[in-house]
């Protein structure tokens, strides 16, 4: 079975800051799909970032990067240059063979102007 | 219109009600699913459509009924809810479910309340 653990159910940031926000998986696939989906007050879910496991590199998408660590079984989202506009849910999830997703339970991120 | 629509966006009904949820993509994707985001739960997959098969149940009650008439619409019959069915219920969809990686694509979602 699959599972994602996101373990800050808030977080702060100050405006034009960096943030992490942490994610860690468990999962007996040798292959799979690590996303990143932002979900604003209205709530539709925006994917962000995607991570496969056997890329070699972090992703990066603009202000968004993925410290990506196999061996510890994290893939973390980091935003660089804080907005007011990123304050959010954010949901890290993982995909498997048949591109069922797996959600974690969020971490809601504020950002302080 | 584009990317994925959902209707109603929000949605009053009690037990004994019958209603149905709409989805509709733009995207030309052959898959199609149903979540479900109740408060302090993390995201639920309900049911996956693929070419209009449906491919995956999650153990979901059978007061969700489903109904995938083709690639571009989804719906989700209710019928005799029990209100911890109220939620946010949101529809995605992606190329199709196997092979590569495939991003989900989510509509904005219904927030259901059942009184």
């Amino acid at each position: 079975a699959q599972k994602i653990t996101q373990t800050q159910p808030g977080m702060f940031v100050q405006e034009k800051e960096a943030v992490t926000l942490d994610c860690t998986y468990d999962t007996s696939d040798p292959s799979y799909g690590l996303f990143w989906y932002k979900q604003p007050s209205s709530g539709e879910m925006i994917f962000l970032i995607y991570q496969g496991s056997y890329d070699q590199q972090n992703a990066t998408e603009g202000r968004y990067s993925l410290n990506f660590q196999k061996a510890r079984k994290s893939a973390n989202l980091v935003i660089s240059a804080s907005q007011l506009g990123d304050s959010a849910m954010y949901f890290c999830a993982m995909r498997n063979a048949g591109n069922m997703l797996t959600f974690g339970g969020g971490t809601r991120l504020m950002v302080k102007p | 219109e584009t990317g994925v629509t959902q209707t109603p966006r929000h949605l009053v009904m009690g037990m004994t009600n019958k209603k149905s949820l709409k989805c509709e993509q733009h995207l030309g994707h052959n898959a199609m699913y149903w979540y479900k985001q109740s408060a302090k739960k993390p995201l639920e997959l309900m049911f996956v459509y693929n070419f209009k098969e449906q491919t995956e149940n999650n153990s979901v009650p059978s007061r969700f009924s489903p109904e995938c008439p083709n690639s571009s619409h989804l719906f989700l019959h209710l019928h005799t809810l029990q209100p911890e069915d109220s939620a946010l219920y949101l529809c995605a969809s992606s190329i199709n479910t196997g092979g590569g990686w495939d991003e989900q694509y989510f509509g904005p979602g219904t927030r259901l309340t059942v009184t």
